[in-house]
C-alpha cells in the first residue's frame, strides 16, 4: 500500500534563504507526483507535477525533482520570501485512477 | 470564474445531527471530489463522481452520502454526526479524472461535531 511521507512537518527560515522541502513515497511504481500548496484557510493550489518520465519540473522560483528508484521527491523554492509561507503537500496516484495518496505537508514559515 | 466554491465555512454540529455540505464548480468539469483532512493528515478521498448520476466510493466513506444530480452541483451529506467527524472537507473537480490532472479545491468547510 502506498504511504507518503513529508519532514520535517514544520520549517522556518529567514526570507531570502534558499530551501529544500522533502517528499517519500514507498511504492516506486507511480507515473507522476504533484506539489500543492495550502493557505490558511483557502483550498489547495497546485505547483508542479512531475511525470514519471521526468527528473525535474521549474515554474518560476520552484523547482521539483523526482528519483523513482529511491522514492523521493524535493521541492526546491529559491529566493524565499515571506509570501512563500503555507502548507506544501505532496501527492502520488493511488491504485484507483481518481484516488490521490496525500503527505501530511510541510508547514512553511518565512521569516522577514 | 468563481472555481470550486464551498458552503458553510464553519459549522458546529452535535452528535446525530444532520448537515449537507455544498460545493458547486463552474468550470464545467466533469469529475468532482469530496476529501476529508484531519489535523496534520494528509487529505482522504470520501466520495468522488465521474459525472452527472454517477458517484462511487473513496477510501473513508462511512456515514457519509453524496449525489450529483447536475455536473455544476456535488453535495456531501452527513446523516448522524459523530466526533469522529470532526474535520476539514475540500470539494475539488478535474477535467479528466486522471490522478494526474489538476484538481481545483474549494476554501474548504471546518466541521467541528460535540
Amino acid at each position: 500500500k502506498q504511504e507518503v511521507t513529508q519532514i520535517p512537518a514544520a520549517l522556518s527560515v529567514p526570507e531570502g534563504e534558499n530551501l529544500v522541502l522533502n517528499c517519500s513515497f514507498t511504492d516506486s511504481a507511480i507515473y507522476n507526483l504533484q506539489w500543492f500548496r495550502q493557505d490558511p484557510g483557502k483550498g489547495l493550489t497546485s505547483l508542479l507535477l512531475i511525470q514519471s518520465s521526468q527528473r525535474e519540473q521549474t515554474s518560476g522560483r520552484l523547482n521539483a525533482s523526482l528519483d523513482k528508484s529511491s522514492g523521493r521527491s524535493t521541492l526546491y523554492i529559491a529566493a524565499s520570501q515571506p509570501g512563500d509561507s503555507a502548507t506544501y503537500l505532496c501527492a502520488v496516484p493511488g491504485d484507483s485512477n481518481y484516488q490521490l495518496i496525500w503527505g501530511a505537508g510541510t508547514k512553511l514559515i518565512i521569516k522577514p | 470564474n468563481a472555481g470550486v466554491t464551498q458552503t458553510p465555512k464553519f459549522r458546529i454540529l452535535k452528535i446525530g445531527q444532520s448537515m449537507t455540505l455544498q460545493c458547486t464548480q463552474d468550470m464545467n468539469h466533469n469529475y468532482m471530489y469530496w476529501y476529508r483532512q484531519d489535523p496534520g493528515m494528509g487529505l482522504k478521498l470520501i466520495y468522488y463522481s465521474v459525472g452527472a448520476g454517477i458517484t462511487d466510493k473513496g477510501e473513508v466513506p462511512n456515514g457519509y452520502n453524496v449525489s450529483r444530480s447536475t455536473t455544476e452541483d456535488f453535495p456531501l451529506r452527513l446523516e448522524l454526526a459523530a466526533p469522529s467527524q470532526t474535520s476539514v472537507y475540500f470539494c475539488a473537480s478535474s477535467y479528466s479524472g486522471l490522478a494526474g490532472d489538476t484538481q481545483y479545491f474549494g476554501p474548504g468547510t471546518r466541521l467541528t461535531v460535540l
